[in-house]
């Protein structure tokens, strides 16, 4: 979804360093959220934010923290990065619908490679 | 707590053929249940969701998804299948309230593959 992307979409990096990868929306969504895809895993939550003043770890938080710097944007930072965090990483954007019906909507992906 | 099932990792069907992807859950209460696909290098897009109503949803590119409560189940169909509905596909639950209304759950994906 075009309205939903992530910078950058591809990284290398090696054990130890810091890395940040960042989340932007033109949906005026409230609600933002990173997950992790690892093959046969489906998705795992990491973080999610239902606004700017309003952040909450997620499933497999450890290791990553996140920054809500606007409304539309999500960064996801790992401060030293190890080899099982070589993943696919997605954003999401939300609107907030009252209950659950609310749908999330997926940016294209970061693929993350630690060496 | 929530859970979702996706019994098969892949499922082939020839061109022209009807297609079913297979999703169980297990959730405290009434379902709130989402199909998205996922095409090679593409991130995820939402076909449906079922919420409340009718058992039978129809969403995008022709694909639908009927809802069983008794057999707790979400299967996504397509009465014909096109080459390019290849993708890897995931079933997602939500709880209507609560801890869990929060987070969607996913399925590991089934990979379905149509042959020409």
């Amino acid at each position: 979804d075009a309205d939903v992307t992530q910078t950058p979409r591809n990284r290398i990096t090696k054990t130890g360093k810091r890395i940040m990868l960042e989340c932007s929306q033109t949906k005026g969504h409230d609600r933002m959220y990173w997950y992790r895809q690892d093959p046969g895993l489906g998705l795992q939550l990491i973080y999610y934010s239902f606004d700017v003043k309003d952040i909450n770890k997620g499933e497999i938080s450890d290791g990553y923290s996140v920054s809500r710097q606007a409304q539309a944007k999500f960064s996801l930072s790992l401060e030293s990065a190890i080899p099982n965090q070589t993943a696919l990483y997605f954003c999401a954007t939300s609107e907030g619908l009252a209950g659950a019906t609310d749908t999330q909507y997926f940016g294209p992906g970061t693929r993350l490679t630690v060496l | 707590a929530q859970s979702v099932a996706q019994p098969e990792d892949q499922v082939n069907v020839a061109e022209g053929n009807p297609l079913t992807v297979k999703c169980t859950y297990s959730v405290s209460g009434n379902p709130y249940l989402f199909w998205y696909v996922q095409y090679p290098n593409r991130g995820l897009q939402f076909l449906l969701k079922y919420i409340t109503g009718d058992n039978l949803v129809k969403g995008s590119y022709g694909f639908e998804a009927e809802f069983n409560k008794s057999q707790t189940s979400f299967h996504l169909k397509k009465p014909s299948a096109l080459v390019s509905d290849s993708a890897l596909y995931f079933c997602a639950v939500r709880e209507p309230y609560g801890a869990g209304s929060y987070q969607l759950t996913f399925g590991k994906g089934t990979k379905l593959s149509v042959i020409p």
